[in-house]
């Protein structure tokens, strides 16, 4: 089945150490999305690709950067985690255009 | 204040009852889109409404799109255990952007 993988489901960190997450897909989709949901709040977009442009957005912390080396896998890199980056962190896809979004399972992110 | 406005932001529900959930936005929409959420765990496509006065339906949930008041509703009729979980709307905003709401919890008591 075609799908969005996100790995791992859950990971833990110690503040300040850099951490990557990851995010694979099978749908061929030219846009990959990285979002942060904390508790109870909206999933807040930090950036996405349309293809290999990278699109920030505008209030997204210097600390998070992205990598897409290839259509389908994304990567989110923390520079340096701090307590408050601790979140579930969502990946999504779409094909362009049409703006239906299809998510992963989330990477819950804990800081030490 | 946030664009997209959830209501209500928690819901216990006895099952077989009927529910509505609502979003309204403070920008003009250019689509609108339910997504459910189980707690921890990613979303879950679940309709999209583009034009004013449309209306779609999956199994037991309907969801309309009031242009004017920049308003959707999301109706489950006759809510089942399996309706539980986090609704969330999803806009899309003239420059192509896309805000959630924070979403509505539902609880269904069997």
């Amino acid at each position: 089945d075609a799908m969005v993988i996100q790995n791992p489901r859950y990971q833990v960190t110690q503040f300040g150490k850099p951490v990557t997450l990851s995010c694979s897909q099978t749908l061929n989709h030219n846009v990959m999305y990285w979002y942060q949901q904390k508790s109870s709040q909206a999933p807040k977009l930090l950036f996405h690709y349309y293809d290999k442009d990278f699109n920030n957005e505008a209030d997204t912390p210097d600390n998070f950067q992205s990598r897409r080396p290839n259509t389908s896998f994304c990567f989110l890199d923390i520079r340096s985690p701090g307590l408050g980056d601790a979140a579930m962190y969502l990946c999504a896809t779409s094909r362009w255009g049409t703006y239906e979004q299809y998510f992963g399972p989330g990477t819950r992110l804990t800081v030490t | 204040s946030q664009e997209l406005e959830q209501s209500p932001q928690s819901l216990i529900v006895q099952e077989g009852k009927n529910l509505t959930i609502n979003c309204t936005s403070s920008k003009t929409l250019y689509g609108l889109y339910w997504y459910k959420q189980k707690y921890g765990e990613g979303l879950i496509f679940l309709m999209m409404l583009q034009k004013g006065g449309e209306e779609k339906s999956h199994e037991k949930i309907t969801a309309k799109l009031d242009e004017k008041k920049q308003q959707s509703s999301l109706h489950i009729t006759a809510s089942q255990p399996s309706h539980a979980g986090i609704y969330l709307c999803g806009a899309r905003y003239n420059n192509n952007d896309m805000r959630f709401g924070a979403g509505t919890r539902l609880t269904v008591k069997p």
